[in-house]
């Protein structure tokens, strides 16, 4: 079975730094390109980052930039999303998804990511 | 990178059709034919439902088909089911190397 499980999420005050983790199984980790997508409850889902199959190549939506860090550990399976200097706006849902044909075929169930003081 | 259009809401009832809308610009729906659509019931994570615009993953019902004419998208769901009812997003690789996610819509089946 294929499975994505998000972890890591919690109250950071703003201005803090979180690490959110995504361990994956069943499927060859290595082979596919990997998401981070957000959601705001009740609001619209929210692209955040990619990163290719060896890690060498990223990007980021322009809210982000700068501020978060994509990577992955092919040799643990766990994908990471490295959150600097946040704000109250990143106040989200954050999922991973696995890449395939430019679209998002497997997706987790998300950890919540509240941004208050 | 500014969202995808999307109707906030449509409606239908069962058996009956209805499609969503999805309009972009020329440098994402209107560029590539990387459009994609999923379903997301509430309090669940999304599932996809199209890829590359038109293409069906295994296991997604063929009442679900896609389309696009220029920078507009569609989704089509016919013969509407009460377990449609959810919101649906389309979304689009762009030529900045990133995705965009519409608005999303509410389908509501009376």
């Amino acid at each position: 079975e294929v499975r994505l499980v998000e972890s890591g999420g919690g109250l950071v005050q703003p201005g803090g730094s979180l690490r959110l983790s995504c361990v994956v199984s069943g499927f060859s980790f290595s082979n596919y390109l990997m998401h981070w997508v957000r959601q705001v409850p009740g609001k619209g889902l929210v692209w955040v980052s990619r990163i290719n199959s060896d890690g060498r190549t990223t990007s980021y939506a322009d809210s982000v930039r700068g501020r978060f860090t994509i990577s992955r550990d092919n040799a643990k399976n766990t994908l990471y999303l490295q959150m600097n200097s946040l704000r109250d706006e990143d106040t989200a849902v954050y999922y991973c998804s696995r890449g395939t044909f430019y679209a998002m075929d497997v997706w987790g169930q998300g950890t919540t990511v509240t941004v208050s003081s | 990178q500014s969202a995808l259009t999307q109707p906030p809401s449509v409606s239908g009832s069962p058996g009956q059709s209805v499609t969503i809308s999805c309009t972009g610009t020329s440098s994402d729906v209107g560029h590539y034919n990387c459009v994609s659509w999923y379903q997301q019931p509430p309090g669940t994570a999304p599932k996809l439902m199209i890829y590359d615009v038109t293409n069906r993953p295994s296991g997604v019902p063929d009442r679900f088909s896609g389309s696009k004419s220029g920078n507009t998208a569609s989704l089509t769901i016919s013969g509407l089911q009460v377990e449609d009812e959810a919101d649906y997003y389309c979304t689009s690789y762009t030529t900045a190397n990133t995705w965009v996610f519409g608005g999303g819509t509410k389908l509501t089946v009376l």
